[in-house]
């Protein structure tokens, strides 16, 4: 699987979009971008994954580069609750190994 | 509530103890996942099951001993722990292979205190 980089950590202001980067520039064609987040002490949760195209949930956007080495998680209204350890990573659909990186620590600040 | 369910959700036990923790999941997935993540550090993966088969043990050492008599059920036995074995270990489940999607759900963890 590919290598992912992510800032070890970041800040960000209630209500304000929190927009957390990860690189993935060694990333192969049939390879997905995940991401995680894990609140203090919970289990990881999952927030949403692509391929290639922007995608939108009720939680998060991905956006992902045109050439896949690089994508952003966004969160757009940052709430206290968003303050978590959020990972990327990238994987084979379907695949069975799931491993995770550092992550990034994003404190969301009244 | 994620659908995958970890009990105890608390345990503390000395070195000498014998315990177990249990996983459960109503997903219909067919794989199951050990992880252990002591403090301040990210995330091991320990075990994998797929279909009940064993496909992944990341030189846990055998004092950690898995069990998965179903895809919906995975038990991590527990004997002869150290201090250092002290962590949240977390179960999760996933849909894997052609089909599947990756996204993994996660209990709540069990967090073990050795003494």
């Amino acid at each position: 699987d590919a290598k992912t980089t992510q800032p070890p950590s970041m800040d960000c202001a209630e209500g304000r979009a929190a927009n957390l980067p990860c690189n993935h520039s060694t990333i192969s064609g049939n390879e997905y971008v995940y991401w995680y987040r894990q609140i203090h002490s919970q289990g990881p949760q999952y927030i949403i994954h692509g391929l290639k195209n922007n995608e939108t949930n009720e939680m998060a956007s991905l956006i992902i580069t045109e050439d896949r080495k690089s994508s952003t998680l966004i969160l757009p209204h940052a709430t206290l609750r968003d303050t978590a350890v959020y990972y990327c990573i990238v994987i084979i659909q379907g695949a069975q190994k799931l491993v995770f990186g550092q992550g990034t620590r994003l404190t969301i600040n009244p | 509530e994620t659908g995958v369910t970890q009990t105890p959700r608390h345990l503390v036990m000395g070195m000498t103890n014998k315990k177990s923790l249990k996983c459960e999941q109503h997903l219909g997935h067919n794989a199951m996942y050990w992880y252990k993540q002591s403090a301040k550090k990210p995330l091991e993966l320990m075990f994998v099951y797929n279909f009940k088969e064993q496909t992944e043990n990341n030189s846990v050492p055998s004092r950690f001993s898995p069990e998965c008599p179903n895809s919906s059920h995975l038990f991590l036995h527990l004997h002869t722990l150290q201090p250092e074995d002290s962590a949240l270990y977390l179960c999760a489940s996933s849909q894997t292979g052609k089909l599947g999607n990756t996204e993994a759900f996660f209990g709540q963890g069990t967090r073990l205190t050795v003494v």
